[in-house]
């Protein structure tokens, strides 16, 4: 049973750094490219940044380019979300999900519990 | 960036009813379009991948249909459960791109 578990949110400053974790069992994690996704309070959802199974091949959304930074770590089933000067548009919950990437398109078929990230002086 | 539209924003109905939800894309996006659910306090779930297929172990009352640029989820009749808030998602280009949901309430 794939399982997903966030963690590493919590209350920052303006400007500040937070670096989000989410650990995967149930799954070949090294086979699977990984997402995050994140929701502002009360909003609907955004995608954040991909990466490869390999890690060999990142994206991001427009607003987070140069500020965050994902990774991951195949032998630890490990994944990862660096987040460096930090907005308070950047508040939200942040998901991490399993990406399925096909010739029929890709779409997130696991998705963790979430990690609330709040951006606050 | 692919933009995406639902409608209706909102929409309630009753159980055992019929339910239909729009998703259209500002461009062609042929079939890479996905539904997911997501109720109060919970993260999405997954419902149908690549327009039609129903994702393992969701009920059979949950279908979609169309490509191109127009979309929709059916639900055939209403369970109490199937309250919830609804997302499409586009995957043909990136930005990957949701729509802004439609809220499923209770009549």
């Amino acid at each position: 049973q794939v399982h997903l578990v966030e963690s590493g949110g919590g209350l920052v400053k303006p400007g500040g750094s937070l670096r989000l974790s989410c650990s995967a069992s149930g799954f070949t994690f090294s086979d699977y490219y990984m997402t995050w996704i994140r929701q502002a309070p009360g909003k609907g959802l955004e995608w954040v940044s991909y990466i490869s199974n390999s890690g060999g091949e990142t994206n991001y959304a427009d607003s987070m380019k140069g500020r965050f930074t994902i990774s991951r770590d195949n032998a630890k089933n490990s994944l990862f979300l660096e987040m460096n000067s930090l907005r308070a548009d950047d508040t939200a919950i942040y998901y991490c999900a399993r990406h399925l990437t096909t010739g029929a398109g890709a779409w997130l078929d696991s998705w963790g519990q979430g990690t609330l990230v709040t951006v606050s002086s | 960036d692919i933009q995406m539209t639902q409608s209706p924003s909102s929409l309630s109905a009753s159980v055992g009813d019929r339910v239909t939800i729009t998703c259209r894309a500002s461009q062609r996006i042929v079939s890479f379009l996905n539904w997911y659910q997501q109720k109060p306090g919970k993260a999405p779930n997954l419902l149908i991948y690549a327009a039609s297929t129903l994702q393992s172990g969701v009920p059979s009352r949950f279908s979609g249909s169309g490509s191109g640029t127009d979309f929709t989820l059916t639900i055939s009749s209403l369970q109490p459960e199937d309250f919830a808030t609804y997302y499409c998602q586009q995957s043909y280009s990136i930005p990957i791109t949701f729509g802004q949901g439609t809220r499923l309430e209770i009549k």
